[in-house]
Formats: structure tokens, sequence, C-alpha cells
């Protein structure tokens, strides 16, 4: 049974530092394009950015090098540090699978999210 | 970049009744890289279809994706209780991923 459970969310201040943790089991995790994507209270899925098997990252462009993704293959587990966090990145972050063998480019397991509330 | 508009934003329908969820991007995309997701609150997203047309694993054959270029569909033939959802395109690119707005489908 595939399984990504995400973890470290929390409440934080606006101009603090957060890291979210992805433990997954259940595929090939080294193989695996791995991602994070958010939805804010009200709004709908918006893409943070991905990290391609052997280290590649992508990211969007609100992320504006505040967001570091990172994985650990030895311990199938994805990370996603946030520095200077604001108001607006308030959100359900998922982790997200993208593993080979099927199509470009979809997700095909999902966790289940993590609240991060970003308040003073 | 791309940016994918689905409408409309909300339908009401009836279980049984169909539904026809579009999904317009601002320029010609791969089909290869389109996918569709469904959404519960307080669940994690299913793939649904990838390669705008392929139904994922286990998922039931009244889920039906099509298009090419510009315009995609997603088509429920005949709504279950468990269809009421928020269902969600998005592309891939070499440097993103992009998701339309969604389109909720609510109970009428």
């Amino acid at each position: 049974e595939v399984q990504l459970v995400e973890s470290g969310g929390g409440l934080v201040k606006p101009g603090g530092s957060l890291r979210l943790s992805c433990t997954t089991s259940g595929f090939t995790f080294s193989g695996a394009w791995m991602t994070w994507v958010r939805q804010a209270p009200g709004r709908g899925l918006e893409w943070v950015g991905r990290i391609k098997s052997g280290g590649t990252t992508n990211y969007a462009a609100y992320v504006n090098g505040r967001f570091t993704i990172s994985r650990d293959d030895a311990k199938d587990t994805l990370y996603l540090q946030m520095n200077s966090l604001k108001d607006d990145d308030t959100a359900v972050y998922f982790c997200a699978a993208d593993v080979p063998g099927r199509g470009v480019g979809e997700l095909d397991y999902w966790g289940q999210g993590i609240l991060v509330t970003v308040s003073s | 970049e791309i940016v994918l508009t689905q409408s409309p934003g909300t339908v009401s329908l009836s279980p049984g009744e169909g539904a026809t969820l579009s999904c317009r991007a601002s320029q010609s995309v791969s089909s290869s890289y389109f996918t569709w997701y469904q959404h519960k609150p307080g669940q994690a997203p299913r793939l649904l279809v990838y390669g705008a047309s392929s139904r994922a694993t286990g998922i039931p054959d009244r889920f039906s994706g099509s298009g090419s270029g510009t315009d995609f569909t997603l088509t429920i033939s005949r709504l279950e209780p468990e269809d009421f959802a928020v269902y969600y395109c998005q592309i891939y690119d070499i440097s993103q991923v992009t998701f339309g707005g969604g389109t909720k489908v609510e109970i009428k």
C-alpha cells in the first residue's frame, strides 16, 4: 500500500521558518519525482515546486528563493524548508509523487496534507 | 507561463445526470502532459485521467477525458453520490506545473 504522510506543520509567525517532512512507503521513492502542492483556505490547488530523481529542483515564481525542497532517498522522505514565511503562505501543504511508468507529469500518489498557519 | 481556465466554476447536478467539465489552456499544450484530478474536502487529491484521456488505475469508466491543443474536457457520464467534489486540470512543463482553478460539482 502506498502511503505519503506529511508532518511538521503548525503555527508560525510572519518572517519565521518551518520544515515540512513527507514520509513515504509502498513505491520506489528514489525513482519518483516528488512535488509539493498547497491549498490556501477557500482556494484551489497551487503548485509549490518539485524535486526530480537525482535532485534537480524547480519552484513556482512566488517562492522567490524562500523555500527549498530536498529529499533523502535513504529514508524515503521529502522535505520542504520554508523561510521568510508570509501570511499568504497559510495553506494545507500536500506532498505528491510522480512515479515513472505511466504518463508524463501526473501526480500519481498524494498525502493527506498538513496545515501551515502563518499569523502573528 | 501557461494559464489553465476551468469552466464552469460550479455546476449543480443531480445523481444520475452527466457532467461536462472544461479546461482551456492559454496556449497549445501536449496532450501527453495533461491531467485531471478529483479533490474532496479533507482528503488527498486523486488522480483521475493522465495523458488527457487515459484513466488512472481503479477509476470507473464513467469518467472520460478528451481534447487536444488548448481545449480539454472531463466527462462524467452518470454522477454517483461519491463524485460530488472539485475537479482540477493540470499541465506539466519542463520547468513548472500549473493547475486550473477548479470546477466544483455540487448536488442540486
